[in-house]
């Protein structure tokens, strides 16, 4: 089945550092990518997505890339801020008869200070 | 611009109560899903309804547990006889029908504290 794998947490940085989070997928064919946002108290928030091999998701300055060859989707940012702290998922949603439902990785904590 | 809600926000039961959860989609969204996040995870996916058909239930979703969507627009989740382990927040999301890459849109969810 399909699976995600993201780099244990937490992650702790100071303002201004550059973040980057691991993330590596199984799946077969050809899964859309994705990295949601987790603020505390509140739901999931898309953060960005990429939907074939070498698309760039960007958005507030977070970047991935899908690398099919290495199986990955790494999130990057060149300049953490406060605000930035939450957690962070990977998912991916599968091409074919599962292509609705998200399979999530554990989460990533960043904190980051001022 | 209204997005995902659910009611209620928290719910506290004791063990061996039946509970109900509530989940309304964006306005035109034909598609409806439940997920179950427990602490330090990721969330899980529990079921799917495209309009009010329900297409596909996850083997975590024991038959204590049923979700409907009746009219293709809001839907319930329902625990009977709830146990400790029920306890997580359970996320309801949305997007619409057509292509199949449009991004699932979450709400805040239920948190569930069984006692």
């Amino acid at each position: 089945g399909n699976s995600v794998t993201q780099m244990e947490g937490p992650v702790t940085l100071s303002e201004e550092a550059f973040l980057t989070i691991n993330c590596t997928y199984t799946a077969t064919g050809y899964p859309s990518l994705f990295w949601y946002v987790q603020y505390p108290g509140e739901g999931l928030q898309l953060l960005l997505k990429a939907t074939k091999a070498d698309d760039k998701g960007s958005n507030k300055g977070f970047e991935a890339t899908y690398r099919k060859e290495t199986t990955s989707f790494h999130l990057e940012k060149g300049s953490v801020q406060v605000s930035d702290s939450a957690v962070y998922f990977c998912a991916l949603r599968g091409s074919g008869g599962s292509n609705y439902k998200l399979t999530f990785g554990k989460g990533t904590l960043l904190t980051v200070n001022p | 611009d209204t997005g995902v809600s659910q009611d209620p926000r928290h719910k506290i039961t004791k063990r061996g109560q039946n509970v109900t959860f509530r989940c309304d989609p964006i306005s035109e969204h034909n598609r409806l899903y439940w997920y179950r996040q427990t602490l330090g995870q990721g969330p899980e996916f529990l079921t799917y309804f495209q309009n009010e058909a329900q297409l596909e239930k996850s083997r975590l979703l024991s038959d204590r547990f049923s979700a409907e969507r009746p009219k293709g627009s809001f839907s319930t989740l329902e625990i009977q006889r709830t146990e400790q382990g029920d306890s997580a927040m359970y996320l309801c999301a949305s997007s619409p029908g057509g292509r199949d890459n449009q991004p699932q849109h979450f709400g805040d969810g239920t948190r569930l504290s069984i006692l």
